[in-house]
């Protein structure tokens, strides 16, 4: 079985510019959610998507948005980009986002000029 | 934020001996999980244990919850020059915490061959 993919593994953007990561979870499974990695702050959830909606969202700024699509592909975006963003963003899936393990995938390595 | 609070973080050991991670953490959970990262890869399932579980085993890997004082240990018997790693864990407060993760800081293991 096919494990959790993400695309791009790496982007350089500018300040100011958006940009979206993609993810396709495993599988069967209907739920992703997405985390930010940063050596400052660790690991910190930004949200969870099941069957299109967004279910669960952390303590991020709007500029930090989601969606999920009908074949359960997720897709984060992050517009007017800071320094700060900078990151690895990393999304999981797992069969309902409760109960059951999360599966993640490799990152996307997303800096910041 | 973070939840869990990780002890050692960093501990270095020899091949063969084994090492020990604790976790601990804050609120009521419905599971405990333990990852492993490589090098900031993506992070890999090690372990989940319920709340209403004590003690599992997985290979050389030995988890114990104590509910009671909200805490967690990692234990990889026969310790291999590729467990060198972070190790995190990570907590499952159930309800409508759908698909988040609350993770701790961490354990650098490195084991020297």
């Amino acid at each position: 079985k096919a494990g959790v993919t993400q695309t791009p593994r790496y982007l350089i953007k500018t300040r100011g510019q958006q940009v979206t990561l993609s993810c396709s979870p495993i599988s069967g499974h209907r739920s992703v959610s997405w985390y930010q990695q940063t050596p400052g702050q660790g690991l910190q959830f930004l949200f969870e998507y099941f069957s299109e909606t967004q279910r669960n969202k952390g303590n991020f700024p709007g500029r930090f948005s989601g969606r999920q699509f009908s074949n359960s592909r997720s897709e984060m975006n992050v517009s007017t980009l800071e320094l700060g963003d900078s990151a690895l963003y990393l999304c999981a899936s797992s069969w309902t986002g409760g109960v059951y393990e999360q599966y993640f995938g490799p990152g996307t390595r997303l800096t910041v000029t | 934020s973070q939840q869990g609070e990780e002890d050692p973080q960093a501990l270095s050991i020899q091949e063969g001996e084994n090492a020990t991670m604790n976790c601990s953490y804050k609120t009521s959970i419905n599971n405990l999980q333990w990852y492993r990262q490589n090098s900031g890869r993506g992070l890999v399932h090690l372990i989940l244990i319920r709340s209403n579980e004590r003690e599992k085993h997985s290979g050389r890997l030995r988890v114990t919850l104590d509910t009671s004082k909200k805490s967690s240990s990692l234990l990889i018997t026969a310790s291999r020059a590729a467990d060198t790693a972070s190790y995190f864990c990570a907590t499952d407060e159930g309800g409508t915490s759908y698909g988040k993760l609350t993770f701790g800081q961490g354990t650098i293991l490195t084991v020297h061959p």
